[in-house]
């Protein structure tokens, strides 16, 4: 079975470090396209970016260049998403899922919450 | 950016009904245009690829079309699982998802 395992549920304060991960299984890792997709509270879907793991080639939607880096271990296929300094405005159901730009295969999701 | 408006934002409908959400782009973007079924609290699943292609799986009653700057979504008669809401998202360029259409029970 296709599937993406995201980390679990996390709870930060502002300023802080966080990096969230999501492992696929089941198929081909390094042969598909991984995104991010954020989902603030009672809010729509945001495509956030994604990486090729075979070649670490990663592309960022504008709204998210240099607020985010997306990275990708092809040895233990898994992707990750990572903040150097959060912010309240973080705080959010982040997504993983599979494909380049359409997405066919998605976790459960992991939701980043930030306060002081 | 492109933009993407879908309409209307919230829809009434009963099992049975013929339902059409329409989702514009702010310029064409062929037919790079995907949707997607959100429930409560669980993740988007894809419906439709292509515009116009329906996911492996996907219920035959669910259909999409148009291409450019125009698309639909359509479901034939609606079951009451199909209650949810539902967002188109272009990958044309970069890509961007719609505000999403809620489908509620009348």
């Amino acid at each position: 079975e296709v599937q993406l395992v995201q980390s679990g549920a996390e709870v930060k304060k502002p300023g802080e470090s966080l990096k969230i991960s999501c492992k696929g299984s089941g198929y081909s890792f390094t042969s598909y396209w991984i995104g991010w997709v954020r989902q603030m509270p009672g809010k729509g879907l945001e495509w956030m970016g994604i990486i090729y793991p075979g070649e670490s080639d990663t592309r960022y939607s504008p709204s998210f260049q240099g607020q985010v880096t997306i990275s990708a271990d092809k040895s233990i296929s898994t992707a990750y998403l990572q903040w150097n300094s959060l912010k309240a405005s973080d705080t959010a159901m982040y997504y993983c899922a599979r494909g380049s730009y359409y997405m066919d295969v998605w976790g459960k999701g992991t939701t980043v919450t930030v306060s002081s | 950016d492109i933009q993407m408006t879908q309409s209307p934002s919230t829809l009434s409908a009963s099992v049975g009904d013929r339902v059409t959400i329409t989702c514009r782009a702010s310029q064409s973007v062929s037919s790079l245009l995907a949707w997607y079924q959100q429930k409560p609290g669980k993740a988007p699943k894809l419906l439709i690829y292509k515009a116009s292609s329906l996911e492996s799986g996907v219920p035959s009653r669910f259909s999409g079309s148009g291409s450019g700057t125009e698309f639909t979504l359509t479901i034939s008669s609606l079951q009451p699982d199909d209650f949810a809401t539902y967002y188109c998202q272009q990958y044309n360029s970069y890509s961007t998802f719609g505000q999403g259409t809620r489908l509620e029970i009348k």
